[in-house]
């Protein structure tokens, strides 16, 4: 079983926007519509924020985006703001026994 | 409030057992899919198990197969995982997450750490 490829680190200052990258395969970013996002800070449990490559959940901003190209899927956070300092790590299901793959996660500095 | 609580953690000696538990409030744990999740200190999170509403099919990520065992107490909400034959690389907090079947994650509890050492 393999995790997705993540960034380790990304920053941008208040107003800004940044993308972190999320890098699978075939077998499971590029065959499945089912990438999640998940927004974690210091010791809290995850959030998500992205579910299904492109949809929000209910009461998540509209300031957080998701998208994909082949195997690579991507999260941006537009109008950066203090608060979303965090560590963001990608989810995808992989089908059959793989199951779920997370992302080693990308610390996100506002600064 | 619709939450998760893990309970159950704690220091174990590599070899020994513990038993998870993951009450939930505000909703029936036995409609929805209830995986396991673990998150080793400063690592992302991994998939450790899921617990389907009808309790049929219990996958096991591999590294825990045969030691681990997800069931449900319907009468008491709670869902449990009993971790036997503990080892070192299972230190972890581990956290229950309702699923929309196995797609993702809406609901997390807040953790439960486990701390295998000798």
């Amino acid at each position: 079983q393999s995790a997705l490829t993540q960034p380790a680190s990304v920053s941008g200052s208040p107003g800004q926007s940044i993308t972190i990258s999320c890098t699978g395969s075939s077998g499971d970013i590029g065959h499945y519509n089912l990438v999640s996002w998940y927004q974690q800070h210091p010791g809290k449990a995850p959030k998500l924020i992205i579910f299904e490559v492109t949809k929000r959940p209910s009461g998540v901003s509209s300031r957080f985006s998701g998208s994909r190209f082949g195997d690579t899927a991507s999260l941006t956070i537009s109008g950066l703001q203090a608060e979303d300092e965090a560590d963001y790590y990608c989810c995808s299901y992989a089908g059959g026994t793989a199951f779920v793959f997370f992302g080693g996660g990308t610390k996100l500095a506002v600064l | 409030e619709v939450q998760l609580v893990e309970s159950g953690g704690g220091l174990v000696r590599p070899g020994g057992s513990l038993r998870l538990s993951c009450e939930g409030s505000g909703f029936t744990l036995s409609s929805g899919w209830i995986h396991w999740v673990r998150q080793a200190p400063g690592k992302g999170p991994k998939w450790v198990a899921r617990l389907k509403s009808d309790g049929s099919n219990t996958p096991y990520v591999d590294s825990v197969e045969g030691r681990f065992t997800v069931f449900r107490d319907s009468a008491k909400n709670t869902v449990y995982l009993q971790m036997n034959s503990l080892r070192i690389e299972d230190t972890a907090v581990y956290y229950c997450a309702r699923g929309v079947y196995d797609r993702h994650f809406d609901l997390w509890g807040r953790g439960t750490l486990v701390s295998v050492s000798a």
